[in-house]
């Protein structure tokens, strides 16, 4: 199992740009979820999914979009990028949010907007 | 609303020392917490899984208790190596909640 990962690795985007962040996982995990992490600010939920064709925003959710077509994968979407979205960014997965269900995390990817 | 803190925020001790890492949260109806180590630039490594039913897991030189009553957990090092220097976080999910993430302990062990 390759487990979570994510693509690319690193980025950089002007001001005004999109992108979209890939994340895919081998674990038929239903939940699947971003996170950013800055210094100071610790880790903060951006969005989520507990299944395919089901998503919900979390704390810092603006500037953002995903959507679940399918249960592996889960894409990230920055519209118009924004210096203050510079930050490294985090995909997980687990089978749920229940009881047992331990979180795997992808290696990240690290997005500097100038 | 969940809140997790963890002191102390930094850490350092010489090799072969036994260390205490303490995570609190203040919402004690949790499904479950768990312990990660981060090495810097890199992601998020799941070290030890508590469940709310439990009180306590153990992997190798690692063990994490959980005290719900009192909204603690700790993780406990023994015999600490220079290898185990990271940022250890811990995170903690109520009843069909989101998981929350403490701040991080960043360790420094030296030789």
């Amino acid at each position: 199992n390759a487990g979570v990962t994510q693509t690319p690795k690193f980025q950089v985007l002007k001001t005004g740009q999109s992108m979209t962040l890939q994340c895919a996982q081998d674990m038929n995990h239903e939940y699947m979820s971003w996170y950013r992490q800055d210094p100071g600010m610790g880790l903060r939920l951006i969005h989520y999914s507990v299944g395919a064709g089901i998503t919900d925003q979390g704390e810092v959710p603006n500037g953002y979009n995903v959507s679940r077509s399918t249960t592996e994968d889960f894409p990230l979407r920055l519209l118009s990028a924004a210096p203050s979205q510079t930050s490294v960014y985090f995909c997980a997965s687990s089978y749920g949010l229940a009881e047992g269900n331990e979180q795997f995390f992808g290696p990240g990817t690290r997005l500097t907007v100038l | 609303k969940q809140e997790v803190t963890q002191i102390p925020a930094a850490l350092s001790v010489p090799e072969g020392e036994n260390l205490v890492l303490n995570c609190s949260f203040t919402d004690s109806a949790i499904y479950n917490l768990q312990w990660f180590r981060q090495d810097p630039g890199k992601g998020l490594t799941s070290l030890l899984l508590i469940q709310s039913s439990q009180r306590e897991q153990t992997s190798g030189r690692l063990n994490a208790s959980l005290d719900k009553s009192s909204g603690r957990s700790t993780l406990y090092i023994a015999a600490s190596q220079p290898g185990d220097s990271a940022t250890y976080l811990c995170a903690v999910n109520n009843y069909g909640q989101n998981f929350v993430f403490g701040p991080g302990t960043r360790l420094s062990v030296l030789p």
